[in-house]
């Protein structure tokens, strides 16, 4: 149902780097600021990554953003056992004219 | 401190009727546009809705048109979303947040109330 695609899990070991790709079209990500949740089972999403690149505040500098085209990429550096949770991408999408967020990714500290 | 706190969620049978509220403190709310999100229980996120400041400007996902309806009242720094006719694939925890329409604007997400369709 999602127009925005992620693979559903990624996992890495404390210490190490994963990397979330987002996959979309000229219509949403191509032509809009995307946006990266980190959403912790059973509470509610957080912004980690706005306007493609930048971290609000209190956001670490190990989670980083990146678009080209019509894909970004959500960079997490330095893994720890907290960072285990969902990750999604989002976006507005101008054909649909609605917002429209990813398929979701499951990150797991091995 | 923000606060975003939903209220009005419940068990509702196929095709009945719900009002969800989201009661705002803490920024200004007239200053935001506002969204709800939902999420289906084990699945991911999905947006439903968003209004603009001044209420004037709505938009929906095609899965709820013309059975929900977003609305607001600046004065009571509320956001409401009426839900008529619903369905056992509305069940889902909703969520109210902001709508960041410029770099300025700030992310808030209230913790969410459980909706149930079912008979």
């Amino acid at each position: 149902q999602s127009v925005l695609t992620q693979p559903p899990s990624v996992s890495a070991a404390p210490g190490q780097k994963v990397t979330i790709p987002c996959s979309g079209t000229r219509s949403n990500i191509g032509n809009n600021y995307m946006s990266w949740y980190q959403q912790v089972p059973g509470t509610a999403p957080k912004l980690l990554i706005s306007d493609n690149d930048k971290r609000p505040s209190g956001i670490p500098d190990r989670f980083s953003g990146s678009k080209s085209g019509t894909s970004a990429t959500l960079d997490i550096t330095g893994l720890q056992t907290g960072d285990e949770a969902d990750y999604y991408c989002g976006t507005w999408d101008t054909s649909l004219r609605v917002y429209v967020f990813g398929t979701g990714t499951q990150v797991t500290v091995l | 401190e923000v606060h975003l706190v939903e209220s009005g969620g419940g068990l509702v049978q196929p095709g009945g009727s719900l009002r969800l509220s989201c009661a705002a403190s803490g920024f200004t709310f007239s200053d935001y546009s506002m969204s709800w999100v939902r999420q289906a229980p084990g699945k991911g996120l999905f947006w439903l809705a968003k209004i603009t400041q001044d209420g004037i400007h709505k938009f929906y996902v095609d899965a709820v048109w013309g059975r929900f309806t977003i609305s607001r009242d600046n004065a009571r720094s509320s956001l409401y979303l009426q839900m008529d006719s619903l369905r056992a694939e509305d069940t889902a925890m909703y969520y109210c947040a902001t709508y960041r329409d410029s770099p300025v604007h700030k992310d808030y997400w209230g913790q969410g109330t459980l909706v149930t369709v079912s008979s």
